[in-house]
């Protein structure tokens, strides 16, 4: 457990508002990831730090900016949220014993109207 | 284009026999493979990694085969239990500590 939150765990929201998805962990760790979680699709990753502002883009970036200025938070925002952003949406940090292990937080659900 | 590779959404399995999942990648680079398992409405949690030195990993009832000349890696679960019930999902390694991630498969292990 890396001790990580992520708030809020359910929104709903219209076409067109921006909305942010925050993601607190607790570890310390370095590296921090936004994924998001599609029937069919898997998990697939959105942007991803390494460090206090150092970001930069995953496979599906487009129309999501993210920013970190604390290393214990990591904020995904939606500038004008669309359906098709719609999803299950993971925070993770990069730490533990194992190389590679990464750490997930509980989730949050996103549901644009 | 794909390149880890879950090819069977679903698998059923009764209680007490084996569960194979497999996993293909196609990216010959990829040098740590992981499995993650999920539960619905909760985060993915590691279950178990292997090196691309190795050919086996054992933890417990879970083990992990990779053949890497075929690309190919599977998770074996034995003996399966209802508790195992959940998605499973296979990752590879890629730069910058990144993982790239298969489509999952929904395991059922029923009583």
């Amino acid at each position: 457990d890396a001790g990580i939150t992520q708030s809020p765990r359910h929104k709903v929201t219209e076409t067109g508002t921006p909305v942010t998805l925050r993601c607190h962990q607790t570890e310390n760790h370095r590296y921090m990831y936004w994924y998001r979680q599609d029937p069919g699709h898997g998990l697939r990753l959105i942007h991803y730090s390494y460090g206090v502002k150092d970001t930069d883009k995953g496979e599906v970036s487009d129309g999501y900016s993210v920013s970190r200025s604390k290393t214990e938070d990591f904020l995904l925002t939606l500038e004008s949220a669309t359906s098709s952003q719609t999803s299950v949406y993971f925070c993770a940090t990069l730490g533990g014993d194992r190389y590679n292990e990464q750490f997930f937080g509980p989730g949050t659900r996103l549901t644009v109207l | 284009d794909q390149q880890v590779k879950q090819n069977s959404p679903s698998l059923s399995v009764q209680e007490g026999r084996i569960s194979i999942l497999n996993c293909d990648y196609t990216n010959s680079m990829f040098d740590y493979f992981l499995w993650y398992k999920k539960y619905p409405a909760e985060g993915p949690t590691f279950l178990i990694s292997i090196s691309s030195i190795k050919d086996k990993n054992e933890d417990g009832r879970f083990t992990v085969f990779l053949n890497k000349s075929a690309k190919h890696l599977s998770l074996h679960i034995v003996p399966s239990q209802p508790g195992d019930s959940a998605v499973y999902f296979c990752a590879a390694a890629g730069s910058q500590g990144n993982l790239i991630f298969g489509k999952g498969t929904k395991l059922s292990v029923k009583p």
